[in-house]
């Protein structure tokens, strides 16, 4: 079993739109989550942290469940500018090692 | 504000050839460095991380090294390339508010 395991895709939506992604862990001793935003060719880059109480900026939501070792990105009001790969991370070894899962694509349409 | 480098930006080389590539990081101290890999539409392989000058931890038996000659420098290297080794190898640094990426060599072996 991975580590971080993401629904590949792709999501394909139209502008406006409302979407979920999920992601499951296996180390339920896992410290910090995170969801990474990577375009194309790019370098990922930090999109925000998750928190066991959830946390918002803006049109993301992040969303933490320990019991059932999930974390999850709601997307509203999609952009054509929010096209890319959303990569969950986690933490282990007391934060010193960060494991990616493979990423999720997300395709917005006008 | 911390920043990350990384060069070259992009890499060709035969099979056989060394690689050498650098990593500095600006405006932060004793940092956790670490190098990832990524294969064309694959997610991210950690393959080294150091949480201090001389200390490297090793995630994937292959024919790559690190070294951390200096605090803010980080190195990734491999005496003979092989076809695999093609991807785009990513520097990153463990800040409080979560992992940051410099902006990566595609390197190509041919």
């Amino acid at each position: 079993r991975k580590e971080v395991e993401q629904d590949p895709g792709p999501f394909n939506v139209p502008e406006g739109a409302t979407v979920a992604f999920n992601c499951t862990y296996s180390n339920s001793a896992s410290q910090s989550f995170f969801w990474y935003r990577q375009d194309c060719r790019k370098e990922p880059k930090l999109l925000m942290s998750v928190y066991s109480s959830g946390n918002e900026d803006g049109r993301f939501t992040a969303q933490l469940n320990r019991a059932s070792q999930y974390i999850s990105l709601l997307i509203r009001d999609s952009k054509l500018s929010d096209s890319a790969t959303y990569l969950c991370v986690v933490t282990v070894e007391y934060g010193n090692k960060l494991v990616f899962g493979a990423g999720t694509i997300l395709r917005v349409k006008s | 504000s911390q920043t990350i480098h990384q060069w070259p930006a992009t890499l060709v080389q035969p099979v056989g050839s060394p690689l050498s590539l650098e990593c500095t990081v600006e405006g932060t101290s004793n940092p956790n460095l670490y190098w990832y890999r990524q294969a064309a539409g694959r997610g991210l392989q950690l393959l080294f991380y150091s949480v201090g000058i001389g200390q490297i931890s090793s995630e994937v038996p292959q024919n790559l090294s690190a070294s951390r000659p200096q605090d803010r420098q980080f190195i990734l290297s491999s005496k003979k390339l092989l076809l695999s080794d093609s991807g785009f190898y990513l520097c990153a640094w463990n800040g409080r508010q979560g992992m940051y990426f410099g902006p990566g060599t595609r390197l190509t072996v041919t």
